[in-house]
């Protein structure tokens, strides 16, 4: 089976603060995807990766950026917290192919910022 | 207007009732279709995978693709308790790697 891993569950960090969310996947998946899913909004797309250092923009990249030196691992930075990014967040990966590829998710991390 | 437009509900039903979700989507490129479970504080997991037009069963699920309509429907038969989750319509087209999400209803089967 697939597993996807997330660092923390639960975090409490204060504004302005960096914070790092990690994620790790164990099934040589080239793609990797941050979301962040708020109620009422659904999930939207922060960033995506297709490689190693390789990263693309998704729908809501603004006060994020992203990390992926190693296939496995995609870090996900906010570089100085805001009370705006408290929110659920949800990493993913997927192989490459045609398209439609299945997504599988990690657990998510509730992230609170004071 | 958003590209995958999904009723967020909440919707709540009896057990043993039939149960169907339904996602409306804009754009004609779409081919893959699927419908993802996602319970209280966890992460969403696949529940169907469609391609193009036509019907998927698996069990009680039964995932309908209408693409002349740009309709997709869910059907759950003989609901119980343990279904109670959100469940996301998601879909891409031909060579996209990225998924296109509905925002998710919340379904609750009553006992």
């Amino acid at each position: 089976d697939v597993k996807v891993t997330q660092s923390s569950r639960y975090l409490v960090k204060r504004t302005g603060e960096k914070v790092f969310l990690e994620c790790v996947q164990d099934m040589d998946h080239e793609n990797m995807f941050w979301y962040r899913q708020d109620p009422g909004l659904g999930l939207r797309l922060i960033y995506f990766s297709y490689d190693v250092k390789m990263k693309e923009k998704g729908d809501i990249p603004e006060g994020y950026s992203v990390s992926r030196e190693k296939k496995e691992r995609f870090s996900l930075i906010l570089e100085s917290a805001s009370t705006n990014q408290t929110s659920m967040y949800l990493c993913a990966s997927s192989y490459p192919g045609t398209g439609g590829e299945t997504q599988y998710f990690g657990p998510g991390t509730r992230l609170l910022v004071l | 207007q958003k590209e995958v437009e999904q009723d967020p509900g909440p919707l709540s039903v009896p057990e043993g009732a039939i149960v169907s979700l339904n996602c409306t989507y804009s754009n004609s490129a779409f081919q893959y279709f699927m419908w993802y479970r996602q319970y209280s504080r966890k992460g969403p997991e696949l529940l169907m995978y469609t391609y193009s037009s036509g019907n998927k069963e698996d069990g009680r699920f039964t995932a309908q693709v209408d693409k002349s309509s740009k309709y997709i429907s869910l059907f759950i038969r003989d609901s119980q308790p343990s279904d109670s989750a959100t469940y996301l319509c998601a879909m891409s087209g031909q060579g996209a790697q990225k998924l296109v999400f509905g925002q998710g209803t919340r379904l609750t089967i009553n006992p």
